[in-house]
């Protein structure tokens, strides 16, 4: 079945630490994006990507790293820059005109 | 730049009661326009769109129509139930430039049986 997945879905990071959270997609979308979301609160957009080896970014990208060496593929790091790393985080992928596409999320709490 | 200004909530109705939730953009262009639900603890699932104006998407009951005029897609539905408490999510998408998503804040519905 085509669709997008995230692992691991819950995940916790120890202060100082770098993590890194997987996102993989098989519906050959070219672009993908991730978000954060915090509790009762909407999207906020972190780093997107509309092509293999390119990114841009979002509204919040400091103290996150991304990286896109396939199209498939767009892993995102909260490094120890990340003052305040507890979240949701979103995974999504889509194509020029249409609907995006949605993991079901990695939940990180610092601990 | 683009934008979007969804009404704010919580919102919490009875079952069969009406549900609005306004949606409005600003007017760069013309996007396509999406409303998307999230299920406690999920990702984003769509729940329906529209590519051009005067159209009217359509899914489970809800529905909601491009107006270019007012530059809204409003979402309604006639009878609400339980099943449908979730948050709710407006979101344009303008074609050509950076492609970048873009989300409104969200509405959290809750049904009362």
């Amino acid at each position: 079945d085509g669709g997008i997945t995230q692992s691991p879905k819950y995940l916790f990071r120890k202060e100082g630490q770098n993590v890194t959270l997987s996102c993989e997609q098989n519906l050959n979308h070219d672009a993908m994006y991730w978000y954060r979301q915090d509790p009762g609160q909407g999207l906020r957009l972190i780093y997107y990507s509309q092509i293999v080896n390119d990114f841009q970014k979002g509204d919040i990208a400091e103290g996150y790293s991304v990286s896109r060496e396939k199209k498939e593929s767009f892993p995102l790091t909260v490094t120890s820059a990340q003052k305040n790393p507890t979240a949701f985080y979103l995974c999504a992928s889509s194509i020029p005109e249409g609907s995006a596409f949605f993991g079901q999320g990695t939940r990180l709490t610092v601990v | 730049g683009n934008s979007v200004t969804q009404m704010e909530g919580p919102v919490t109705l009875s079952e069969e009661a009406f549900l609005t939730i306004n949606c409005t953009y600003t007017a760069t262009g013309y996007p396509s326009l999406f409303w998307y639900v999230q299920y406690p603890g999920e990702g984003l699932q769509l729940l329906l769109k529209a590519t051009k104006a005067d159209d009217k998407g359509s899914n489970k009951g809800f529905e909601a129509t491009y107006r270019k005029e007012t530059t809204s897609f409003h979402l309604e539905k006639g009878s609400v139930q339980v099943s449908d408490s979730a948050v709710y999510f407006c979101a344009p998408k303008w074609q050509g430039g950076s492609e970048k998503l873009v989300f409104g804040k969200g509405t959290k519905l809750t049904v009362n049986p």
